[in-house]
């Protein structure tokens, strides 16, 4: 099940089951949308991206959904593995008025991956 | 791939004393690198845009003269915590862009401050 942490909310599933991990983003005007994989001590890894005019990217194992009409982004994980588990973050990225790009990270997701 | 490369991975210094964080694009040249924290359990935020030859973007809130960003070369982008205290105790990672949306990040560094 999915609980909120102090800081984390945590989504829990047993191996081989499939994941599902939301994110809402804040800025309309954002173009492009990346997901990140973080294992504890290390830097984001990138798993997954997609851009503004479409709703719907396939990676191996991973599909990422986009509904620009509610800000909404998800991740879907299939047949979950142990490797899977870590802390998953979206991030969106958007070009201010002058001309800067930067990436935004949302709050983060840790999944744990029960065998 | 495009590999950025963060030093060093971890360092404890005494309050007071100042931290040189570095990092450099190995295999590619990166005008724009991206400097970041992240505390326990939060997730990164963007504390500055470093800019290769220009002084760098500092996110609201984010001191710039306590955070000093040098990006003097289109490999290498530095970030100094000056006189560290126990608050700046955190996870910082660096990231380059490689294209137009292209980001690669840095492995991080641990930073605490006694």
């Amino acid at each position: 099940g999915e609980s909120v942490g102090l800081h984390l909310p945590t989504l829990s599933v047993q191996e081989g089951d499939n994941s599902i991990i939301n994110c809402a983003y804040s800025n309309s005007a954002s173009d492009y949308f990346i997901w990140y994989k973080q294992e504890s001590g290390k830097g984001p890894q990138f798993i997954i991206d997609i851009r503004s005019n479409m709703d719907k990217r396939q990676g191996q194992r991973v599909t990422v959904l986009l509904n620009k009409t509610v800000k909404h982004l998800s991740l879907q994980i299939a047949a979950t593995q142990p490797g899977d588990s870590a802390v998953y973050f979206c991030a969106e990225n958007i070009e201010e008025d002058t001309g800067r790009r930067a990436l935004t990270f949302g709050s983060g997701t840790r999944l744990q991956v029960q065998p | 791939g495009a590999v950025v490369s963060q030093h060093p991975s971890w360092v404890i210094c005494k309050s007071g004393t100042s931290v040189k964080i570095e990092c450099r694009s190995l295999d590619f040249q990166a005008t724009t690198m991206f400097w970041y924290r992240q505390f326990p359990k939060q997730s990164l935020m963007l504390m500055a845009t470093s800019n290769e030859g220009s002084k760098a973007t500092y996110e609201q809130g984010v001191e710039k003269d306590k955070f000093l960003i040098n990006h003097a070369s289109l490999t290498l982008s530095t970030l100094t915590v000056t006189s560290a205290h126990p608050e700046d105790s955190s996870f910082y990672i660096c990231s380059a862009r490689t294209g137009a949306d292209g980001y690669t990040f840095g492995s991080g560094t641990r930073l605490t401050v006694v």
